[in-house]
């Protein structure tokens, strides 16, 4: 799977849009991305993933570049409870030996 | 439906010692998943199953770590003898079928090794 890079942590505003970047530079063309988020003292909760087109669904929006060398989570309105650590990665689906491979990700901190 | 259950929530140990870990997955999830996560860092995958069957457990330290899903359902992790860098929380996930899309993680035990 391809290497991606987001800031170790990042703060927003408590009911302002949480704007989290990945680069992922070397991604192949059937790679897709996918975002996780690990709350404290819980496992990791899938959020979204896409491959080329921008995604939303009732928890977030993904936008891919159109060289898809990077990518933007936006959570369009954050709340205290969205404090969390988010990860990006990128993975081949339908392959039984691509497994989530998580880097460091981004801590985000929501304030009030 | 009803989550990935994982037993015990929390373990202190000595080292030296042996312990396991028990979890549950969604019903009829095919795939299931152990990782290790240590403090500070992303989850490390251990070992895939796909039903009773081992699909990948390249990063299994096999001197110490073993893990088995009889009959394709539940699964067992144990660690003999645990060792201080050991400590971490360890998660278990579930997905429908080999490379889903999504992955089902359970909340995790977290081991601590005296």
């Amino acid at each position: 799977d391809a290497k991606t890079t987001q800031p170790p942590s990042m703060d927003c505003a408590e009911g302002r849009a949480a704007n989290l970047p990945c680069n992922h530079s070397t991604i192949s063309g059937n790679e897709y991305v996918y975002w996780y988020r690990q709350i404290h003292s819980q496992g990791p909760q899938y959020i979204i993933h896409g491959l080329k087109n921008n995604e939303t669904n009732e928890m977030a929006s993904l936008i891919i570049t159109e060289d898809r060398k990077s990518s933007t989570l936006i959570l369009p309105h954050a709340t205290l409870r969205d404090t969390a650590v988010y990860y990006c990665i990128v993975r081949v689906v339908g392959n039984a030996g691509n497994m989530l491979t998580f880097g460091g990700g981004t801590r985000l901190m929501v304030k009030p | 439906e009803a989550g990935v259950a994982q037993s015990p929530r929390y373990k202190i140990i000595e080292k030296r010692q042996s312990v396991a870990f028990w979890c549950n997955p969604i019903s009829g999830h095919a795939t299931l998943y152990w990782y290790q996560q240590i403090l500070g860092q992303g989850p490390k995958l251990l070992i895939q199953f796909q039903n009773n069957g081992v699909v990948d457990d390249s990063q299994l330290p096999k001197d110490r770590f073993s893990a088995e899903r009889l009959k394709g359902v539940d699964s067992t992790l144990k660690i003999q003898p645990a060792k201080l860098e050991d400590s971490a929380v360890y998660l278990c996930a579930s997905s429908l079928v080999l490379g889903d899309y999504g992955y089902t993680f359970g909340s995790g035990t977290r081991l601590t090794v005296v």
